[in-house]
């Protein structure tokens, strides 16, 4: 179907292992996003694309690293997970900035013991 | 960068109306309005342009002023199907979209 997608829905993992949250959207929109959303906290920004290979930093970045190599695709690695990485992430697409709405994903909640 | 909403949290009976703020302390060119049940994705409702054009959505609308850098969301004879956090989204620099802090309505029968 298309639409945008998350994988994994659910994963449990250890502290200081590399753990890769995939996103793949069928639209071919040229913005994606990476947010993540804890109790208290509402969606904060990690990173942005604009578009393949131009990824840049939002407001959470530290611990975590995208590569967008082509339109459809936007994996979030977090290259050394901690406990503070436990959280809800969303993936999310829009065709322009500012303008259109963004698409999200179903969420991936990532649980680092 | 966050935009501010309030109130934080509202219980409504049926029927009843609400109006949710949300304020930027940087210049908007638009304020996008979305809504997350709970265990959801956010899904979006609508999008305010400059200009202050008031938008609806059946019993959901909402107003831009953009000298105030604030957008309003109002429901108006609310319904229990609009339960859910209410969340206000802006971009006041290059392609960076924020959303605000959110707003949890409840509405009870």
């Amino acid at each position: 179907d298309a639409g945008i997608t998350q994988s994994p829905r659910y994963k449990i993992t250890e502290t200081g292992r590399q753990v890769t949250l995939m996103c793949h959207q069928t639209w071919s929109h040229s913005y994606m996003f990476w947010y993540r959303q804890d109790l208290g906290h509402g969606l904060r920004l990690i990173y942005y694309s604009a578009a393949a290979d131009i990824t840049d930093k939002g407001e959470v970045p530290d611990g975590y690293v995208v590569s967008r190599s082509k339109t459809e695709n936007f994996p979030l690695t977090l290259e050394s997970a901690t406990r503070s990485q436990t959280s809800v992430y969303f993936c999310a697409s829009s065709v322009q900035r500012d303008t259109s709405p963004l698409h999200f994903g179903n969420g991936t909640r990532l649980t680092v013991t | 960068q966050q935009p501010v909403q309030s109130p934080q949290a509202v219980i409504l009976r049926e029927g009843e109306d609400a109006v949710i703020n949300c304020s930027s302390s940087k210049a908007l060119y638009s304020v996008h309005w979305y809504r997350q049940k709970h265990g959801e994705a956010p899904v979006f409702l609508m999008i305010l342009l400059k200009g202050g054009e008031q938008k609806g959505h059946e019993k959901i609308s909402a107003s831009f002023n953009e000298k105030k850098q604030q957008s309003s969301l109002y429901l108006t004879a609310s319904q229990l199907s609009y339960s859910g956090t209410y969340f206000c989204g802006t971009e006041p620099t290059g392609n960076q979209f924020y959303f605000g802090t959110g707003t949890s309505l409840t509405v009870i029968p």
